[in-house]
């Protein structure tokens, strides 16, 4: 069974400081998305990375997928309030259709 | 067409009672996901449909749940004799298959979800 594990599951955090959330698995995607989820609404897909080792900046978000493609992470630069949300990271395999979630990383951005 | 569409948005119905839930996937979107997502947990994989054929179902899904996409747009999910522990948000979600036997990255596209209260 393949499982995607997230960390960390909460974090709290003031305005401009920088922080990054992890994604990790033993098994290997072949492409892992990530979404952001506001309450009471569905996930928005922010990211496809394809490539193991592949960085893709999205403004003050840097994502980052693992040479293996079994992990990945993202990086926030100068978190603002906007930035609150749940961050769910999905993993997918080629020719197939089930997409994997993580249980998702909870962050609140404080003014 | 500005993206997937999900109704009710919300619904609160009592124990025992059936419920049945609609998503409007993007229009030229041939895939088509339910998801089951419960407080503090990401989305659980229900149900795909390719087009109108139903090609996956979650074993942990009980035949109280039923789905169809009867002419490949448009699905319904249904829940009969509902239980308190079906109390969650009912997300669908579509995609589509590049053809030419290349597989797209599965990149989904969520509905806003409808959120089940079993009383």
């Amino acid at each position: 069974t393949q499982l995607l594990e997230q960390s960390p599951q909460f974090l709290s955090i003031q305005e401009g400081e920088n922080l990054t959330v992890y994604c990790n698995s033993s098994s290997v995607f072949s492409s892992l998305q990530w979404y952001r989820q506001e309450p009471g609404e569905g996930p928005v897909l922010l990211v496809t990375v394809v490539t193991g080792g592949e960085v893709k900046k999205l403004k003050r978000l840097t994502f980052q997928f693992g040479d293996a493609r079994k992990d990945s992470s993202l990086h926030i630069t100068a978190a603002q309030p906007g930035d609150t949300g749940l961050y769910l990271c999905a993993g997918a395999n080629t020719g197939g259709f089930k997409t994997i979630f993580g249980a998702g990383t909870r962050l609140f951005v404080k003014a | 067409d500005t993206g997937v569409s999900q109704n009710p948005r919300h619904k609160i119905t009592k124990r025992g009672q059936n419920v049945t839930f609609r998503c409007d996937p993007i229009s030229e979107h041939n895939r088509l996901y339910w998801y089951r997502q419960t407080l503090g947990q990401g989305p659980e994989f229900l149900t795909y449909f390719q087009n109108e054929a139903q090609l996956e179902k979650s074993r942990l899904l009980s035949d109280r749940f039923s789905a169809e996409r009867p002419k490949g747009s448009f699905s319904t999910l249904e829940i009969q004799r509902t239980e308190q522990g079906d109390s969650a948000m009912y997300l669908c979600a579509s995609s589509l298959r590049a053809s030419g036997g290349l597989s797209s990255y599965n990149e989904q596209f969520f509905g806003p979800g409808t959120r089940l209260t079993v009383l």
